[in-house]
Order: structure tokens, then C-alpha cells, then sequence
């Protein structure tokens, strides 16, 4: 079992849509997530952090439930711009070890 | 400087060939990450330098993947004997303290190996 997991998609979305992406983490012990997005052929870029309480930017939501290890991403009234691969990532803290997903890809068409 | 930085930011070299790859981390960031990326795939870790603790290296795919980093400064990651599957971009980021930091990535180096 891989120790972040993600769907790959693609998602295929059209503008306007809620679209929720999940990822799954097996060490237990973790204690900080984030979401990176990374466009075509570009470095990835931090999103936004994931907090215990849960937090929002804008159209994005980003959650997290430790008893079950998964974290997710909200995007809400997509845009074009959105299109990118969204990559979840894990800390374990005591190595300042992170562990990327491999990506989940969406695709907002007009 | 203002974020982490890479060079060459392409390399074509032919089977057989050593490259080297550099990378220039965030001034004062302690920590030091390699990575590959094949076309379409995910992110694959190669080694992690945090300070002056001996690196961490499992994810060296082999003994022709070497890294090098000079205190908390500049990294070199070295190919010995390039292969065509060695194509990819090498990605190198770095991240300031231990805990809820997030890393900042370079624009990476494209290795093409003919």
C-alpha cells in the first residue's frame, strides 16, 4: 500500500461544478498536510495547508479526518484556470519527511 | 535569493554520460529535498539533507545517483553512466523548519537522455 494515495482522475469537470478530491495517508503518526497544485510542465506550488479544524481559501476547502487518515480538497465554482494535478502531501514531522501523493488531475472545460 | 533555484534548466546528454545537476536552495533553509518526475507521474524522492545530519538516500534508485550538499548551501546531484530511463525532470526543493513549513520548489532541471 503506497503511504499517500489519490485518485488519478482525470476529473472532467465544466465550469461552474463542485468538484471534492480525497486523499489517503497510512502513517498515523502525521501531523501536517498540505495540497500542492502543479500545472503542465511546472514546478508544484503550495495550495494551502491543511489544518485539524479544517480551513478555506476563497473556493477551496480543504479537511481533514485524522480517525480515518484522509484528507480532502474543495473546489467550488470551477474555473478554467483551475485545471491542473493536485497533489496531496504529508509530513511525518519527526524527520521533516514529506511524502507526496501521486496526483490527482483535473480538467475544467468551458 | 527570492526562491529556490536550478540549473541547467534543460540537459540533453547521450547514454553512458555523467551529468550533474545544481541546485541553490532558499538562503537559511536547513533542509534540502531531490526529487524525480517522470512525463505523467507523480513525484519520486531521492534524498533529503536536513542540516548537517547525514542524508537520507533511499530513494537513490541505484549506486549511479549520488548527492552532494556543502553545509546548508547549494546541492549537486550527480548521474554516473546516464540510461534513457534516467529521462526526467529533477526537481529540488527546500524548507525552512522542521514541523508545519512547506516546501518551495525549483523549476527543476529536464534530463533528456538520448
Amino acid at each position: 500500500r503506497k503511504e499517500v494515495e489519490q485518485d488519478p482522475g482525470p476529473f472532467n469537470v465544466p465550469e461552474g461544478a463542485t468538484v471534492a478530491f480525497n486523499c489517503t495517508y497510512s502513517n498515523s503518526a502525521s501531523q501536517s498536510f498540505f495540497w500542492y497544485r502543479q500545472d503542465c510542465r511546472k514546478e508544484p506550488k503550495l495550495l494551502m495547508s491543511v489544518y485539524s479544524s479544517g480551513n478555506e481559501d476563497g473556493r477551496f476547502t480543504a479537511q481533514l479526518n485524522r480517525a480515518s487518515q484522509y484528507i480532502s480538497l474543495l473546489i467550488r465554482d470551477s474555473k478554467l484556470s483551475d485545471s491542473a494535478t493536485y497533489l496531496c502531501v504529508v509530513n511525518d514531522n519527526a524527520g521533516n519527511m514529506l511524502t507526496f501523493g501521486g496526483g490527482t488531475r483535473l480538467m475544467v472545460k468551458p | 535569493g527570492a526562491g529556490v533555484s536550478q540549473s541547467p534548466s534543460n540537459k540533453v546528454t547521450e547514454k553512458g554520460k555523467d551529468v550533474e545537476l545544481r541546485c541553490d536552495p532558499i538562503s537559511g533553509h536547513t533542509a534540502l529535498y531531490w526529487y524525480r518526475q517522470r512525463l505523467g507521474q507523480g513525484l519520486e524522492f531521492l534524498i533529503y539533507f536536513q542540516g548537517n545530519s547525514a542524508p537520507d538516500k533511499s530513494g537513490l534508485p541505484s549506486d549511479r545517483f549520488s548527492a552532494e550538499r556543502t553545509g546548508e548551501s547549494v546541492s549537486t546531484l550527480t548521474i554516473q553512466r546516464t540510461q534513457q530511463e534516467d529521462s526526467a525532470v529533477y526537481l529540488c526543493a527546500s524548507i525552512g523548519l522542521a514541523g508545519y513549513e512547506t516546501q518551495y520548489f525549483g523549476p527543476g532541471t529536464r534530463l533528456l537522455v538520448l
